[in-house]
């Protein structure tokens, strides 16, 4: 099946900074979200970018299909941002498979 | 904004015994979903659900699990028999289309 791969596992920030998270995979897909899980495990979603750019406030996401990997931007991180990004794809006719996340620590 | 709910929000319950987590989907959506989240680890799928039956599950949707949309608005997951490795996060989610899926809140399953 599908591999989903993401990156950094674990990033550290300081209130304000910007930061980039990748999500790359393995195979073509026709679907793909960007969730964040707050602290109280809840799974909120950000974006549907199968292809192309969106941007949501301080939030932006962009997806190279042809490339096979997504980035989602953060700018001005707050300490509300922390929690764990999670990328995930559908291929085919598969369900969402998720990536391992990356769990983001924003310091005041 | 319409959103998927879940209840209970947490759950304790016994090994051996059984629990029903429940669902309400968005109201148009046609296609529901059961993920699980063991504490630490990704979002898994279970099984997905549309027309009234099963379209697909994973190898972790054994025996043990059953789905059933019991009316126009409800979509549970049943353990028949709940074992300590069942403790999890348990995620609904709908969907209108193969599109983006919406997901609830959780539940928290917790066998002791």
């Amino acid at each position: 099946g599908i591999q989903v791969e993401q990156s950094p596992p674990d990033l550290i920030l300081q209130e304000g900074a910007n930061s980039t998270l990748r999500c790359n995979f393995s195979d073509s897909v026709n679907n793909l979200q960007w969730f964040h899980q707050n602290p109280w495990g809840q799974l909120i979603n950000l974006f549907y970018i199968p292809s192309g750019t969106k941007q949501n406030g301080r939030l932006s996401a962009t997806t190279v299909a042809t490339e096979r990997y997504s980035l989602l931007y953060i700018s001005s991180s707050q300490t509300t941002d922390s929690g764990v990004y999670f990328c995930a794809v559908v291929s085919g006719n598969t369900p969402l498979v998720f990536g391992k996340g990356t769990r983001l620590s924003v310091i005041a | 904004e319409p959103e998927v709910t879940q209840t209970p929000s947490h759950q304790v319950t016994q090994m051996g015994q059984e629990v029903i987590l429940r669902c309400v989907p968005i109201s148009n959506h046609l296609y529901f979903y059961w993920y699980r989240q063991i504490l630490g680890q990704k979002v898994e799928f279970l099984v997905s659900f549309y027309n009234n039956e099963i379209s697909e599950k994973s190898e972790i949707f054994d025996d043990q699990f059953s789905v059933e949309r019991p009316d126009g608005s409800n979509f549970t997951l049943k353990i028949r028999s709940t074992k300590l490795e069942d403790s999890a996060m348990y995620f609904c989610a709908s969907s209108v289309d193969r599109g983006t899926e919406y997901f609830g809140p959780g539940t928290r399953l917790t066998v002791t």
